[in-house]
């Protein structure tokens, strides 16, 4: 079974850090791209950040970016996204989640973690 | 950044009844050398993560029920659910990945009437 499991998030204080990881099992974890996509408490999806198979290539939203960087260990089969200097507005759900095909990255997402809470406050 | 915008946002519909919702992106997403409109729509119920309903705009995903349907082309498509059940209670979200970042609507809600 394809799976995805988030761990990592908590409550932080503004301008804290924290690591979240992504744990994939049942597939070949390192021919696939991978994303992370947020949810802000009753909001929308927003996507924050993705790496390419070999984890040479990334790209973030423009709110996280020098703030946030995304990695992957392809022989532990896990993403990670590394996030500093935290703020109330990084509140959200965070989901990882695949891209549907091993071929690229022009893919819907397809399977989705159950998502990880990350609260900002203090 | 392509601008993905729904209407409505939210819906009140009978059981057994349709439901349409409509999904407009800024700029096209078909992209002409496959002639494929790089647009997916997800279901999202409380307290779970999105599930795949549509892809490439009309594509259904193997095991969605076939009430679920997508239409469109270019910057304007529709989810269509042909006979509302009780288990569709959920909020629906529209995504471009024709380009990064990737966006998605800002949701509908579909609730029973």
């Amino acid at each position: 079974e394809v799976q995805l499991v988030e761990s990592g998030g908590g409550l932080v204080q503004p301008g804290g850090s924290l690591r979240l990881s992504c744990a994939a099992s049942g597939f070949t974890f390192s021919s696939y791209w991978m994303h992370w996509v947020r949810q802000g408490p009753g909001k929308g999806l927003v996507w924050v950040s993705h790496i390419n198979d070999d984890g040479s290539s990334t790209n973030y939203a423009d709110s996280v970016k020098g703030r946030f960087t995304i990695s992957r260990d392809n022989a532990k089969n896990t993403l990670y996204l590394q996030m500093n200097s935290l703020r109330v507005e990084d509140t959200a759900v965070y989901y990882c989640a695949r891209v549907a095909r091993d071929s690229g990255d022009y893919y819907w997402f397809d399977p989705w973690g159950q998502g990880t809470l990350v609260t900002v406050s203090s | 950044d392509i601008v993905m915008t729904q209407s409505p946002d939210s819906l009140a519909v009978s059981l057994g009844e349709r439901a349409t919702i409509n999904c407009k992106s800024s700029q096209s997403v078909l992209y002409s050398s496959n002639n494929k409109n790089y647009l997916a729509w997800y279901q999202q119920k409380p307290g779970q993560p999105p599930k795949m309903l549509i892809y490439w705009a009309s594509t259904r995903e193997s095991g969605v029920p076939d009430r679920f349907s997508g239409s469109g082309s270019g910057t304007d498509f529709t989810l269509t659910i042909s006979s509302l059940q009780a288990e569709d209670l959920a909020v629906y979200y529209c995504q471009q990945y024709y380009t990064t970042p990737r966006t998605f609507g800002q949701g509908t809600k579909v609730e029973i009437k």
